[in-house]
C-alpha cells in the first residue's frame, strides 16, 4: 500500500499568517491526492481533490499543488476557523490511504 | 444536500461482531458512486475500512479484509458494516462517507467502544 507522510506534525501560527503543509507519498500517486480538514468532534471535510481542485464551498485561501510524490496545501492567510488538523489522502491505488495529519494550532 | 447518518450499538463485547448502518438522504445510492466506511481511534488518524460500489462490488482494506463485510440495501437507501471478532483495538469513531472518490460527504460519526 502507498504510505503518506505529512510534515510538520504541528504547525504553530498566528491568524493572518500563511500556512504551508506538506504531504509525501511512498510512490507516485499522479495527481490523485486529496486534502481534508478536521476540527475536534467533527467529521473530516473535503477541501481539495486531485491535488489542486477546491471542493464545493471551500474558500479561495485554500490551495493545493503538486504531483507525483510531493504535494502542498497552502492556506494563504489563516482565519480563526482554520485551526484544525489536516489530512492528505491518495486514491491512486487501492487501498486508499491517509497521512497521519498536520495539526495547525494557534501560536 | 447529501446527508449520511450512522447508527448502531455504541458498546460491543470483545470477540463479538460490530454492526453499523449508514442511512443516506438527498441522493440515491443506486444512482452511482462508492459508499465507504472509515474509522478513527481516539486521538489517532483515519483508516479506510472498505467501500461498496452502487452495483454491490466490495473493496476492503487488506488489513481488515478477513473480518469485514459491507453490504447495501438500495430499497432503504442505506449500507452497512459488519466487523467480526472485535478487540479493544477496534474502539474508534466510525464514519460512513460517499466515496466518489475522494470522500466528499461524511456522516457525523459514531463512537463504538469494545469492552466487556
Amino acid at each position: 500500500e502507498i504510505v503518506l507522510t505529512q510534515s510538520p506534525a504541528t504547525l504553530s501560527l498566528s491568524p493572518g499568517e500563511r500556512a504551508t503543509l506538506s504531504c509525501r507519498a511512498s510512490q507516485s500517486v499522479s495527481s490523485y491526492l486529496a486534502w481534508y480538514q478536521q476540527k475536534p468532534g467533527q467529521a473530516p471535510r473535503l477541501l481539495i481533490y486531485d491535488a489542486s481542485n477546491r471542493a464545493t464551498g471551500i474558500p479561495a485561501r485554500f490551495s493545493g499543488s503538486g504531483s507525483g510524490t510531493d504535494f502542498t496545501l497552502t492556506i494563504s492567510s489563516l482565519e480563526p476557523e482554520d485551526f484544525a488538523v489536516y489530512y492528505c489522502q491518495q486514491r491512486s491505488n487501492w487501498p486508499p490511504t491517509f497521512g497521519p495529519g498536520t495539526k495547525v494550532d494557534i501560536k | 444536500q447529501v446527508q449520511l447518518q450512522e447508527s448502531g450499538p455504541g458498546l460491543v463485547k470483545p470477540s463479538e461482531t460490530l454492526s453499523l448502518t449508514c442511512a443516506v438522504s438527498g441522493y440515491s445510492i443506486s444512482s452511482g458512486y462508492y459508499w465507504g466506511w472509515i474509522r478513527q481511534p481516539p486521538g489517532k488518524g483515519l483508516e479506510w475500512i472498505g467501500s461498496i460500489y452502487h452495483s454491490g462490488s466490495t473493496y476492503y482494506n487488506p488489513s481488515l479484509k478477513s473480518r469485514v463485510t459491507i453490504s447495501v440495501d438500495t430499497s432503504k437507501n442505506q449500507f452497512s458494516l459488519k466487523l467480526s471478532s472485535v478487540t479493544a483495538a477496534d474502539t474508534a469513531v466510525y464514519y460512513c462517507a460517499r466515496h466518489v472518490p475522494p470522500f466528499d460527504y461524511w456522516g457525523q460519526g459514531t463512537l463504538v467502544t469494545v469492552s466487556s
